[in-house]
């Protein structure tokens, strides 16, 4: 079964820790995207990356670093910069620019 | 004035009904839209991709009209499992950026 998987589903960080989400795709997709979800807002860009090895700052990197090793993971790493951290995390891939996004499940990062 | 907007709802139409929701984008060289559906505390899923010709799929009709910069959504015969938020995405070539709406609340009553 073709998909993006995320984990953790939910996430708890105590003050001054770093946490990694992950997400992983087994759809042969080039460009991945992490975005952040707060009630009711529209979903927000934090990073993405075209191709294994590259990666770009979103609309909101401040805080969040990512990796891409591999072409089927992108890991995010929620820092201790990070001062807001609590929302929905959703990650993402595209064939390419332009086409279609498919999302994973998400994960909920609260703080203790 | 945001990139994309949305009229955020709630829409409460009784099963049935016919229902539309539009969103206007600001960015003229955009290229690519989206209609997607977000049910609560899950993922937005893909409703379909908006063409220039439009495009029908079921009771579903969304619509693209690049003069006045708008996208539309037709929802034929509401079912109850409708309900959910839909979300308008946007975007533009070679940007990587897919710029989403805040959504448009939709309730489907018995």
């Amino acid at each position: 079964d073709g998909g993006i998987t995320q984990s953790p589903k939910y996430l708890f960080r105590k003050e001054g820790q770093n946490v990694t989400l992950s997400c992983e795709q087994n759809l042969n997709h080039d460009a991945m995207y992490w975005y952040r979800q707060d009630p009711g807002q529209g979903l927000r860009l934090i990073y993405y990356s075209q191709i294994v090895n590259d990666f770009q700052k979103g609309d909101i990197a401040e805080g969040y670093s990512v990796s891409r090793e591999k072409k089927e993971s992108f890991p995010l790493t929620v820092t201790s910069a990070q001062k807001n951290p609590t929302a929905f995390y959703l990650c993402a891939s595209s064939i390419q620019d332009g086409e279609t996004q498919y999302f994973g499940p998400g994960t909920r990062l609260l703080v203790l | 004035r945001k990139e994309v907007e949305q009229d955020p709802g709630p829409f409460n139409v009784p099963e049935g009904a016919t229902v539309a929701f539009n969103c206007t984008y600001s960015n003229s060289a955009s290229q690519s839209f989206f209609w997607y559906r977000q049910d609560c505390r899950k993922e937005p899923k893909l409703l379909m991709s908006v063409y220039s010709s439009g495009n029908e799929d079921g009771r579903f009709t969304a619509q693209l009209n690049r003069a006045s910069q708008y996208i539309s959504l037709l929802i034929r015969d509401s079912k109850l499992s409708d309900s959910a938020t839909y979300l308008c995405v946007v975007n533009t070539p070679g940007t990587y950026k897919y710029i989403f709406g805040t959504g448009t609340r939709l309730k489907v009553l018995a």
